[in-house]
């Protein structure tokens, strides 16, 4: 199957810092990525929907101002966590798929950020 | 998005066959059923897919009776390896936004 790739796996930031998470997929273009965030032992809640070239649609309840995301290409979503504090120290996960009706069924996940804010 | 509902958790015990169901009333006539696996601190790996009646892979097989409201996932012969959650989820996975349920968490002993 496709391959989406996440940078960094961990990252520990001081509070107040800002904090950039990159979604890669390696072998296909995405016009979609999703992103979402998971606390200890709980499922996966979905934050926004990046589209390439155009504004991410955020779920209600996640600030736009604090989680930016950019997708600027068909490879690439970037979230970024803006004046980070405790209480964002989560996994963060992104998922993509293939461009074409024959791809729509399936999503490819990243393997994950844990961000700890400090 | 079709809603979902599984069992919180479940035991089981090396080499033996785990069935984990999913109730999904509301499945749309396009939608697929997948099925995910997770690790801790690791993204959802994908397992198997279906559309109807059965399917089998290397690592799983899926069953989907006629009226497609429920789906059940089929371990064969657990290992420790298999302790992991597991999500089901209804639709065109692809490109629609994914509502994840509570999972099962599956627990294997030796």
């Amino acid at each position: 199957g496709a391959v989406v790739s996440q940078h960094p796996s961990r990252v520990i930031c001081k509070s107040g810092t800002s904090v950039k998470i990159e979604c890669r997929s390696l072998d296909f273009q995405a016009t979609t990525m999703f992103w979402y965030r998971q606390f200890p032992k709980k499922s996966l809640m979905l934050m926004a929907t990046s589209n390439e070239g155009s504004k991410a649609t955020y779920e209600q309840g996640v600030e736009k101002d604090k989680f930016l995301i950019n997708h600027a290409s068909l490879t690439l979503s970037t979230l970024t966590v803006t004046s980070a504090h405790p209480e964002d120290s989560s996994f963060y996960i992104c998922s993509a798929s293939q461009q074409g009706e024959a791809y729509d069924t399936e999503a490819f996940f990243g393997q994950g950020t844990r961000l700890t804010v400090v | 998005l079709a809603k979902t509902t599984q069992p919180i958790s479940m035991d089981s015990y090396e080499g033996q066959e785990v069935n984990i169901t999913c109730s999904h009333n509301n499945i749309a006539t396009n939608d697929y059923i997948t099925w995910y696996q997770q690790f801790p601190s690791q993204g959802p790996r994908f397992i198997i897919q279906g559309y109807k009646t059965k399917v089998t892979n290397e690592v799983a097989s899926l069953f989907i009776p006629a009226d497609r409201k429920s789906s059940t996932l089929s371990l064969p012969r657990v290992s420790l390896s298999d302790t992991a959650v597991y999500y089901c989820l209804v639709g065109r996975t692809g490109f629609q936004k994914l509502v994840f349920g509570t999972g099962t968490r599956l627990l294997v002993s030796p």
